[in-house]
């Protein structure tokens, strides 16, 4: 069984301020894990993925995320705010293997930049 | 950049009434999942098909619900018979590999 916990469903920071957005992960088997943003209106757009090469990985936008087994946890990180970063941000994790596996998502953070 | 399209937007229909959400994933990919989000909600994972035949569907994907990709660029869901539970985002998907990459929605509303 595979699950997702996204601890804090609202995070507010100051424009320049980190970001830290957290990914806790269920799995039983080896995962795959993503983080998507979601735009007011629009679909789910791939931020990044860590799909077993390099821990620590980095996606579009300034954003990263670091993959640590002992903690089960893929906490996704920007060093310095900016407005357009205001959105929700989701987490999803499946089983390793070729494609075709479902998602499983997180409920979800809202992020909003104070200027 | 090939994207995942979806029509329509917003697709408005009265209790029991059968609705069709069509999808056209990026060409050359093998994979094709629909999910919803009800309002507030996680994103829920609804159906995946690859080889042309449904490969894993979820509790909420009953027999009111059904997948077709009828020629070699669209995947469509329709829905038999809609509630109001129904009412919700779906979303299509498609990879060729692990990722999916996601269409902006079909906003249902059954009233």
């Amino acid at each position: 069984a595979q699950s997702v916990t996204q601890l804090g469903s609202h995070v507010s920071v100051s424009e320049g301020a980190l970001v830290l957005l957290r990914c806790n992960y269920s799995s039983s088997v080896p995962p795959y894990l993503f983080w998507y943003v979601q735009y007011p209106n629009q679909g789910l757009q791939l931020l990044l993925k860590y799909t077993s090469a390099a821990t620590l990985v980095k996606g579009i936008n300034g954003f990263e995320a670091e993959f640590k087994k002992s903690e089960t946890s893929f906490h996704l990180t920007k060093p310095s705010a900016h407005m357009s970063d205001a959105a929700e941000y989701f987490c999803a994790v499946t089983q390793r293997g070729p494609g075709g596996n479902q998602f499983y998502f997180g409920t979800g953070t809202s992020l909003t930049v104070i200027p | 950049e090939p994207e995942v399209t979806q029509t329509p937007s917003h697709q408005v229909t009265q209790m029991g009434q059968e609705v069709i959400l069509r999808c056209v994933p990026i060409s050359n990919h093998l994979y094709f999942y629909w999910y919803r989000q009800i309002l507030g909600q996680k994103v829920e994972f609804l159906v995946s098909f690859y080889n042309n035949e449904i490969s894993e569907k979820s509790e909420i994907f009953d027999d009111q619900f059904s997948v077709e990709r009828p020629d070699g660029s669209n995947f469509t869901l329709k829905i038999r018979s809609t509630k109001l539970e129904d009412s919700a985002m779906y979303f299509c998907a498609s990879g060729v590999t692990d990722t999916q990459y996601f269409g902006p929605g079909t906003r249902l509303t059954v009233l």
